[in-house]
């Protein structure tokens, strides 16, 4: 099984850099997902890591170490619209897919 | 648009009655997932499919129970309504493929009283 853990609850500014971290325990890995989830909708997918490094899309990072079992999200140039919860997933080898709790971002003027 | 269809969107039910949750995508998947979100406790998985005509138990399947019938739909059945599964439900699908993400659908909120 899984065992996924992230923070509760950031806030930052507005235009500020936000880094949430994902620490995880599995057995048999077979990839790393952050979703973002505003409230009252469907999570939608923003980043996906399966080998260690940096996968960098536009204003949002996500880095994995499979050795640490870590991940994290990096928020860059915050905008009130990045008011969220951010979801960190992991994904075994039978492709099931568990979430952590997930992380409220609030971004404050 | 292609993407999850759920229905309903919201229900309020009575305890120990029988409830059938729908979610249809036309995306042609393979691997279709149920979830519920409860505050605190983040996305759970309940069941999952990774193709029609077979389905797995995930980490929450108790008192559920779902069907594959065909590649487009994955119906999900409370037999017997009780007040913890007062939830909101998401359906997902995936090709199981090298990123695999899971698209979701806009959720089904079920209260039991």
């Amino acid at each position: 099984g899984q065992n996924i853990d992230q923070p509760t609850e950031m806030t930052a500014t507005e235009g500020a850099i936000v880094q949430i971290n994902c620490t995880y325990q599995t057995s048999g890995f077979n990839g790393l997902f952050w979703y973002q989830q505003h409230a009252g909708e469907a999570p939608t997918f923003l980043s996906y890591n399966v080998l260690d490094g940096l996968e960098e899309k536009g204003r949002f990072s996500s880095f994995l170490s499979r050795s640490k079992g870590y991940s994290y999200l990096l928020l860059k140039e915050l905008q009130m619209k990045d008011s969220a919860s951010y979801l960190c997933a992991v994904r075994d080898s039978n492709y099931k897919l568990s979430f952590g709790a997930g992380t409220t971002v609030t971004v404050r003027a | 648009i292609a993407g999850i269809t759920q229905a309903p969107t919201s229900q309020i039910l009575a305890a120990g009655r029988r409830m059938t949750l729908r979610c249809t995508q036309d995306m042609r998947h393979n691997a279709m997932y149920w979830y519920r979100q409860d505050l605190g406790l983040g996305l759970r998985l309940i069941h999952y499919s990774n193709t029609a005509g077979t389905t797995g138990k995930g980490e929450v399947p108790d008192g559920y129970s779902v069907s594959r019938a065909n590649t487009d739909d994955f119906p999900l059945t409370l037999a017997s309504a009780v007040p913890s599964q007062t939830s909101v439900y998401f359906c997902a699908s995936s090709e199981q493929g090298e990123t695999g993400e899971l698209f979701f659908g806009e959720g089904s909120r079920l209260t039991v009283l």
